[in-house]
């Protein structure tokens, strides 16, 4: 039961590059959620989706893209690093947010230089 | 918009004693839902416990349990006959009915004392 995979768990960047980080559940939940954890600030919301097709913004949305294209998959996309983006990033899934737990991947550390 | 506040950044208990972390939040909401999750060292994101706001018994799992006072707007967790597995970083979180935005609080790390 694999549950919430996130990839890859390590990424160093130039600025100015660009990445996309995985995320896939195989839980058959229709909201999915990206967070970005930063020292002493906590979790922060970028982008969430409701189902296939369906995405929005969250908290911290700038210098981020999502796209939603399958039920399983929600990529977070960086077109241009930023050192400001040095952060652990997660991607989480649930039934519905708001009284279902979330399941959280195991993060991606990525460092832009 | 709704805040998340843990006023506690750092705390210790000793092994086998009991420690409460604080939470307190901001809402208008009269339906909502509060949780914690618990980040140990492998950085892997736990529910630990979940609280109905319409719900008035306070929820309990195992040795964790809350304590909500919703008209003070507080969520405290009580961790019993502390064990050295449960050091780490915990999260209060807050999400309304229907939303679909969970806010965090900034996470109180704690530390279990051999």
């Amino acid at each position: 039961n694999a549950g919430v995979t996130q990839t890859p768990k390590f990424q160093v960047l130039k600025t100015g590059q660009s990445m996309t980080l995985q995320c896939a559940q195989d839980m058959n939940h229709e909201y999915m959620s990206w967070y970005r954890q930063d020292p002493g600030m906590g979790l922060r919301l970028i982008h969430y989706s409701v189902g296939a097709g369906i995405t929005d913004q969250g908290e911290v949305p700038n210098g981020y893209n999502v796209s939603r294209s399958t039920t399983e998959d929600f990529p977070l996309r960086l077109l241009s690093a930023a050192p400001s983006q040095t952060s652990v990033y997660f991607c989480a899934s649930s039934r519905q947010p708001y009284n279902s737990p979330l399941h959280f991947g195991n993060g991606t550390r990525l460092t832009v230089t | 918009a709704q805040t998340v506040t843990q006023s506690q950044p750092e705390m210790s208990v000793q092994e086998a004693e009991t420690v409460t972390l604080s939470c307190t939040y901001d809402t208008s909401e009269s339906d909502y839902y509060l949780f914690w999750y618990k980040q140990p060292p492998s950085r892997q994101m736990i529910l630990v416990i979940r609280q109905e706001a319409y719900k008035q018994q306070n929820a309990t799992e195992n040795r964790f349990s809350v304590n909500f006072q919703k008209a003070a707007k507080s969520f405290s967790l009580k961790i019993s006959d502390s064990q050295l597995g449960d050091a780490a970083m915990y999260f209060c979180a807050f999400a309304g009915a229907g939303s679909y935005q969970l806010t965090f609080g900034k996470g109180t790390k704690l530390s279990v004392i051999p």
